[in-house]
């Protein structure tokens, strides 16, 4: 089983502010295969980056994956009000899926 | 526009088996391209990968609960269901479908609101 560690645990940012989120995983990710989500309350998840830093459809080019192996990022370059929100991790390099534990971005 | 609904009883008894089923629309299940997949978050918690379905019936579970899913197509209808049995309180979760990209245990590019389901008797 690849685990997933994602840190912070809770990032306090301003709007218009960078935010740097970090997901961590126990083994080598096969071909950089890592997802990134942001789920807001009550809703679904909605990807963002898949492949590491392939940017999903519609998806605004302020947010950004990169990494490989064991060490990932996203990185939301201005924070909009809307970009508040929980985000999680995927790794898909096994034969199944796992999730980070997720990092919440507050509003500072 | 592809779209999934969710749908099943949002109470099931501990022991019992819990029945689910997402129907696909704007899309088909009948896809080369994807794998059909379910992910759970209890109340307040992180996302878990249960697994996921060819239209063609090639399954992939997570090992910590092989033993308890089964997973099934209905092309005629477009739908593609999950059943999880011997339930007990930490099953208790929001139940989301979702399309898989990339095979198996691939990304998921478009997925359902979700239903909660809670186990009590």
């Amino acid at each position: 089983e690849i685990v997933l560690t994602q840190s912070p645990g809770t990032l306090s940012v301003s709007p218009g502010e960078r935010a740097t989120l970090s997901c961590r995983a126990s083994q080598s990710v096969t071909s950089r295969y890592l997802a990134w989500y942001q789920q807001k309350p009550g809703q679904a998840p909605r990807l963002l980056i898949y492949g590491a830093s392939s940017r999903a459809t519609g998806i605004p080019d302020r947010f950004s994956g990169s990494g490989s192996g064991t060490d990932f990022t996203l990185t939301i370059s201005r924070l909009e009000p809307e970009d508040f929100a929980v985000y999680y991790c995927q790794q898909y390099g096994s034969s199944w899926g796992t999730f980070g534990p997720g990092t919440r971005v507050d509003i500072k | 526009q592809l779209q999934l609904q969710e749908s099943g009883p949002g109470l099931v008894k501990p022991s019992e088996t819990l029945s689910l089923t997402c129907t696909v629309s704007g899309g088909s299940v009948r896809s080369d391209s994807y794998y059909w997949g379910w992910v759970r978050q209890p109340p307040g918690k992180g996302l878990e990968w249960i697994g996921s379905i060819y239209y063609s019936g090639s399954t992939y579970y997570n090992p910590f609960l092989k033993s308890r899913v089964t997973t099934s197509v209905d092309t005629s209808k477009n739908q593609f269901s999950l059943k999880l049995s011997s339930v007990t309180a930490a099953d208790t979760a929001v139940y989301h479908c979702a399309r898989v990209n990339g095979y198996a245990s691939g990304w998921f590019d478009s997925w359902g609101q979700g239903t909660l389901v809670t186990v009590s008797s």
